[in-house]
């Protein structure tokens, strides 16, 4: 099983749609996760923290799963702006030190 | 305040010959990756420096490249004889100290091009 994984998509949505991505990971011990969004030939950014209790920040919501070692990413009322590829980053942290593995991306194209 | 800054934006070098790239961490960050992204594909982990630890140096794909951390900041990533498989666009981060929940900010990138 890898690390991290994604489907790659690429999910094709209509404008205004609901969409939703899962991550799974192999590390039960895994701490803390992310979603980077990465433009065509730019680098990857901070979309959100994903928190245990699971959090929102306008239209997107991340949850995680610890159970079922899975994070999700919901994106409502889609815009075209959207459009992006979505990075599932996990950081499985040894002592103070980071091993943080990233996904290969989910892409998105949001349709007009 | 300023990002993490990375040059050259672009080098286009002849196999064989040696290069240098530059990553510019923000200030105040501990922890300094390097990834490299080839075309269409996902990030590879390359190197990683925590403070003045010993970097983790498991994602060097092999002996020609190295990187150095000077005076825990400013970071040169090193590939010497380059191949026509080293083209790709390398990537440089840094964070805050450790810790749960630590984000990671990328610069622009360097985008090398073995011909």
């Amino acid at each position: 099983r890898k690390e991290v994984e994604q489907d790659p998509g690429p999910f094709n949505v209509p404008e205004g749609a609901t969409v939703a991505f899962n991550c799974t990971y192999s590390n039960s011990a895994s701490q803390s996760f992310f979603w980077y969004r990465q433009d065509c030939r730019k680098e990857p950014k901070l979309l959100m923290s994903v928190y245990s209790s699971g959090n929102e920040d306008g239209r997107f919501t991340a949850q995680l799963n610890r159970a079922s070692q899975y994070i999700s990413l919901l994106i409502r009322d889609s815009k075209l702006s959207d459009s992006a590829t979505y990075l599932c980053v996990v950081n499985n942290q040894v002592n103070r030190d980071d091993k943080i593995i990233f996904g290969k991306g989910t892409r998105l194209h949001i349709l007009p | 305040g300023a990002g993490v800054s990375q040059s050259p934006s672009n080098k286009v070098t002849e196999k064989g010959k040696d290069v240098e790239l530059r990553c510019d961490p923000i200030s105040g960050h501990t922890a300094l990756y390097w990834y490299r992204q080839s075309l269409g594909q996902g990030l590879e982990f390359l190197i990683y420096f925590q403070g003045n630890s010993a970097p983790d140096k498991s994602g060097l794909p092999s002996d020609r490249f190295s990187a150095e951390r000077t005076g825990g900041s400013v970071s040169t990533l090193t590939i010497q004889r380059t191949q026509q498989e080293d083209s790709a666009v390398y990537l440089c981060a840094s964070s805050k100290d450790p810790g749960q929940g630590r984000e990671q900010y990328f610069g622009p990138g360097t985008r090398l091009t073995v011909t």
